[in-house]
């Protein structure tokens, strides 16, 4: 299952609100997850089936979508959000990954 | 607190075998799931490797079945990759991590394989 996120990069300010966008290349219904990855660090789960958020994780992030198309939402960005987020599917192995989105600071 | 440390990277000859542990604390190892996932310079996480509970099952990426096997010992909480006719494709940095509930929740730090002659 090929794994497309969208946009493979972003410039964004602190206080705006973000979406990156994953599409799988066939239905997983809700099997999606969302890491942050921050430079020199493993990924940090973030979202899990589609839409649970991990415990610890800020309630600015949120996860909807099912299907084929899925979308990670940061409501107010804050500083140590401005990192690399990765889709993953785990509704079959091999599970796969996007490319992750890249999200700057503008 | 749940640990994972991964070790046993290095720089090895194309051709050459290296295994990979990951020492794992804070959780009843025996019971969960557990992958490996890698990441090449500048490219997409990718997962290689699952091994159930009690070893019952294991499962492979397609380019590195055969190569790779994946074994854990619970008696001493710690999971493995033996990695044989390793490619300098299999540059990457190597994560071990816990695989319940259709997620991978925790993660180590990572250890580096460099496959260069």
């Amino acid at each position: 299952i090929q794994m497309t996120q969208s946009p493979s990069s972003l410039s964004s300010s602190e206080g705006d609100r973000v979406t990156i966008t994953c599409r799988a290349s066939q239905s997983i219904s809700t099997f999606l997850n969302w890491y942050q990855q921050k430079p020199g660090s493993a990924p940090k789960l973030l979202i899990y089936g589609a839409s649970y958020l991990q415990t610890g994780v800020p309630s600015r992030f949120s996860g909807s979508g099912s299907g084929t198309d899925f979308t990670l939402t940061i409501s107010s960005l804050q500083p140590e959000d401005f990192a690399i987020y990765h889709c993953q599917q785990s509704y079959t192995t091999p599970y796969t990954f996007g490319q992750g989105t890249r999200l700057e600071i503008k | 607190e749940v640990q994972l440390l991964e070790s046993g990277g290095g720089l090895v000859q194309p051709g050459g075998s290296l295994r990979l542990s990951c020492a794992a604390s804070g959780f009843t190892f025996s019971t969960y799931a557990m992958s490996w996932v890698r990441q090449a310079p500048g490219k997409r996480l990718e997962w290689l490797s699952s091994i159930t509970e009690s070893a019952t099952n294991t499962y492979y990426e397609g380019s590195v079945k055969g190569r790779f096997t994946i074994f854990r010992d619970d008696s001493k909480s710690t999971l493995h990759l033996q990695m044989n006719s390793l490619r300098p494709d299999d540059t990457a940095v190597y994560y071990c991590a816990t695989d319940r509930d259709w997620r991978l929740e925790h993660w180590g730090q990572g250890t580096l394989v460099t496959v260069s002659s």
